[in-house]
């Protein structure tokens, strides 16, 4: 089966600049997931959707990111505007379900570098 | 709250030998437990996880990990090492009875199998 792809893999951009990501998951996953990964520390989410539901965006900076998934396939995650501390891999993952015992399925990840 | 912990950033090990990675955990209740790979450029790989049942997990690559719930564990292990083995590896833990199906991911542990 095909993986989760992600888009662009990579990108650079000013400060104060905006920057979007997009994320398709594994076909029939009902939760998406985005995490943040800054370099030399483990990934942390930002959000995670059910189907096109918001579940958890607790850890997502609201002032400056946001994410959607319209359709509860494929999903957005936008910075606006982006600031230095905003340089990370972006991960997006995928699941069957959440609440389960089941492992995410990560993309490849879109490296952010914000001059 | 959750925590997982990652005492060694670095781990070198000679081909061929026995590797070790650890991993300690903190969490409510009994915990989902995971390990996954990362290669450079790439996104996370899932290797193996504990749910219940058997203290000792086998998953992908030759890997296996021993759950010990007394010293709050998850060792990652493998018995003899090879040079494709170098890689960063994550443990995540996450508490089952959350609504949320988000993992909390140690720091890492590099790994460098040396020819």
């Amino acid at each position: 089966e095909a993986g989760v792809a992600q888009s662009p893999r990579y990108k650079i951009i000013e400060k104060r600049q905006s920057v979007a990501f997009w994320c398709n998951p594994i076909s029939g996953h009902a939760t998406l997931y985005w995490y943040q990964q800054i370099l030399g520390q483990g990934p942390k989410l930002l959000i995670q959707f059910q189907n096109n539901g918001v579940v958890d965006d607790s850890q997502l900076p609201k002032d400056r990111f946001s994410a959607e998934r319209l359709k509860g396939v494929d999903s957005t995650l936008k910075i606006q505007p982006a600031k230095l501390e905003d340089s990370a891999v972006y991960l997006c993952a995928s699941s069957f379900v959440a609440g389960g015992p089941d492992e995410q399925f990560f993309g490849p990840g879109t490296r952010l570098t914000v001059l | 709250a959750q925590s997982v912990a990652q005492p060694e950033d670095q781990v070198n090990v000679a081909e061929g030998n026995p590797l070790t990675v650890k991993c300690t955990y903190s969490v409510s209740g009994n915990p989902y437990l995971f390990w996954y790979v990362q290669y450079p450029n790439r996104g996370l790989q899932f290797l193996l996880k504990y749910i219940t049942g058997d203290n000792l997990v086998k998953g992908s690559y030759g890997f296996e990990a021993e759950f010990n719930k007394s010293q709050t564990s998850f060792h990652l292990k493998k018995p003899s090492a090879l040079v494709s083995d170098s890689a960063l590896y994550f443990c995540a833990v996450r508490e089952p009875y959350r609504g949320a199906n988000n993992l909390f991911f140690g720091t890492g542990t590099r790994l460098t199998v040396i020819p």
